[in-house]
């Protein structure tokens, strides 16, 4: 069966260290890969997107990599703050042509000051 | 870019009533989808429009469930004869013919 995940416990972290939240999916071959920011009560907020053939985005503190073989992505937080605090979601599209992105269940990052 | 808008940010409505919710994309933004999300779980896709047209519809959303887009601007989705477990809050997004989807604060539904 399909599945993406993502660590469901919390990530505690120390301002300053870097963040790093996982993605795994299992029996997808996606176009691309985005990964969210969402605070509670609020939408999914885009962050990255990276595509199949790219190994490594970045911007700004944010960089993200991907995978193919290991069906894996990683999303890293450096100089992490106590505002990086949120869920944090890969959303992956199915390739498909599906227009719609399946989601991960999220992982709560939680910066300590 | 003003963002995606939704409305109303919360209802409360009794099991049984019937609600619409309003969503209102970037503009220029052709396409325009529909999640549900519950607590501790990623949204999941309901349906999606490409201009006024309504070209996938998920097997989450039942025949209670109906989403118009009549001039390929806003959207409303429709639940009647609401149920508890449709709690949860439903989010709207947009993009234009690409990739990235950009979501609204969504609507929060609780069915008593």
């Amino acid at each position: 069966s399909q599945k993406i995940e993502q660590n469901s416990e919390a990530l505690n972290i120390q301002e300053g260290k870097t963040a790093t939240l996982t993605c795994n999916y299992t029996n997808y071959s996606p176009a691309y890969l985005q990964w969210y920011r969402q605070d509670p009560g609020r939408g999914p907020v885009f962050l990255l997107l990276i595509r199949e053939n790219e190994k490594e985005k970045r911007k700004e503190r944010l960089k993200v990599t991907f995978d193919t073989t290991l069906k894996q992505s990683l999303f890293h937080i450096t100089a992490s703050q106590p505002a990086d605090s949120a869920t944090y979601l890969c959303a992956l599209d199915e390739n498909t042509g599906r227009r719609a992105l399946t989601f991960g269940s999220g992982t709560r990052l939680q910066v300590q000051p | 870019d003003t963002g995606v808008s939704q409305n109303p940010r919360h209802k409360i409505t009794k099991r049984g009533q019937n609600v619409t919710f309003r969503c209102d994309p970037i503009s220029e933004h052709n396409r325009l989808y529909w999640y549900r999300q519950t607590l501790g779980q990623g949204p999941e896709f309901l349906t999606y429009f490409q201009n006024e047209a309504q070209l996938e519809k998920s097997r989450l959303l039942s025949d209670r469930f109906s989403a118009e887009r009549p001039k390929g601007s806003f959207s409303t989705l429709e639940i009647q004869r609401t149920e508890q477990g449709d709690s949860a809050m439903y989010l709207c997004a947009s993009s234009r013919a690409g990739e990235t989807q950009y979501f609204g604060p969504g609507t929060r539904l609780l069915v008593l």
